[in-house]
C-alpha cells in the first residue's frame, strides 16, 4: 500500500518561532489532508490540499503532487499549537469508497 | 462540535469481553469511517458504510464488527478483547463516498485490562 511519511518526528519550538512540517507519500493520490490532533485527542482537519497552497491565518500548506509531498507552515507558534499534526492521504480502495492513510505524525510541543 | 458524535467517550473493559462503540454522523453524511489509534500501529482505516452498506474494509480484526442502521447512525462491535485492542476508536463521516470534508468525532477512549 501507499506509505507516508512525516518529518521531523518531534518538534520543539519557543513561542513565536516559525516551522515547516513535511510529509512525503510514495504514490499518486486522491487528495491530501492535514490534521491537527490536540492535546485531549481531538483530530481537527486543518487543509484539504490536493494541489497548491493555501493558507489559514498563521497556518499555510502547499502540496507538489508531482513530486509527492507536502509542508506545513506554522508561523509564530503559539502554545495552543502543540499536539500531534498529521498528513493523511486520500486513495480509492473500491466500490465508491475512498480510505485516508496516515503519516505517523510530528509531535509539535511549544514552549513559553 | 464538530457534529459527529460518538458515545461512549471513555470505556474501560477487561479482556474477553464484548463492546459496541456508537457514532451519529453529522446531519446529512451518508458515509461513516472508523479508524483505530493506537501506540504502535498509529492511525489506521478499519471500515467505511455507506447508506447502510459497507463499503470498504481495512485493518479490522475478524473479532470486530460494524454496521449502520436505517437512521445511518453506527455501531462498532469488538469482541474477545485482548489488552492491545487498548486504543482511541475514532469515526468520522462525510457526504459522499468520498473522503472530501472528512469531518471526526472527538474519539472512545478504549481500556482493556
Amino acid at each position: 500500500g501507499i506509505q507516508v511519511e512525516q518529518s521531523p518526528p518531534d518538534l520543539i519550538l519557543q513561542e513565536g518561532a516559525n516551522s515547516t512540517l513535511r510529509c512525503n507519500f510514495s504514490d499518486s493520490v486522491n487528495n491530501l489532508q492535514w490534521f491537527h490532533q490536540n492535546p485531549w485527542g481531538q483530530l481537527i482537519n486543518l487543509f484539504y490540499i490536493p494541489s497548491g497552497t493555501k493558507q489559514n491565518g498563521r497556518l499555510s500548506a502547499t502540496t507538489v503532487a508531482t513530486e509527492r509531498y507536502s509542508l506545513l507552515y506554522i508561523s509564530s507558534s503559539q502554545t495552543t499549537d502543540s499536539g500531534v499534526y498529521f498528513c493523511a492521504v486520500e486513495t480509492y480502495s473500491g466500490a465508491g469508497s475512498y480510505q485516508l492513510t496516515f503519516g505517523k505524525g510530528t509531535k509539535l510541543s511549544v514552549i513559553p | 462540535d464538530s457534529g459527529v458524535t460518538q458515545t461512549p467517550k471513555h470505556l474501560i473493559t477487561a479482556t474477553g469481553q464484548r463492546v459496541t462503540l456508537r457514532c451519529s454522523p453529522r446531519s446529512g453524511d451518508l458515509s461513516v469511517y472508523w479508524y483505530q489509534q493506537s501506540l504502535d500501529q498509529g492511525l489506521q482505516f478499519l471500515i467505511h458504510y455507506y447508506n447502510g452498506e459497507e463499503r470498504a474494509k481495512g485493518n479490522i480484526l475478524e473479532r470486530f464488527s460494524a454496521q449502520q442502521f436505517p437512521d445511518l447512525h453506527s455501531e462498532l462491535n469488538l469482541s474477545s478483547l485482548e489488552l492491545g485492542d487498548s486504543a482511541l476508536y475514532f469515526c468520522a463521516s462525510s457526504v459522499g463516498r468520498a473522503a472530501y470534508g472528512y469531518t471526526f468525532g472527538s474519539g472512545t477512549r478504549l481500556t482493556v485490562v
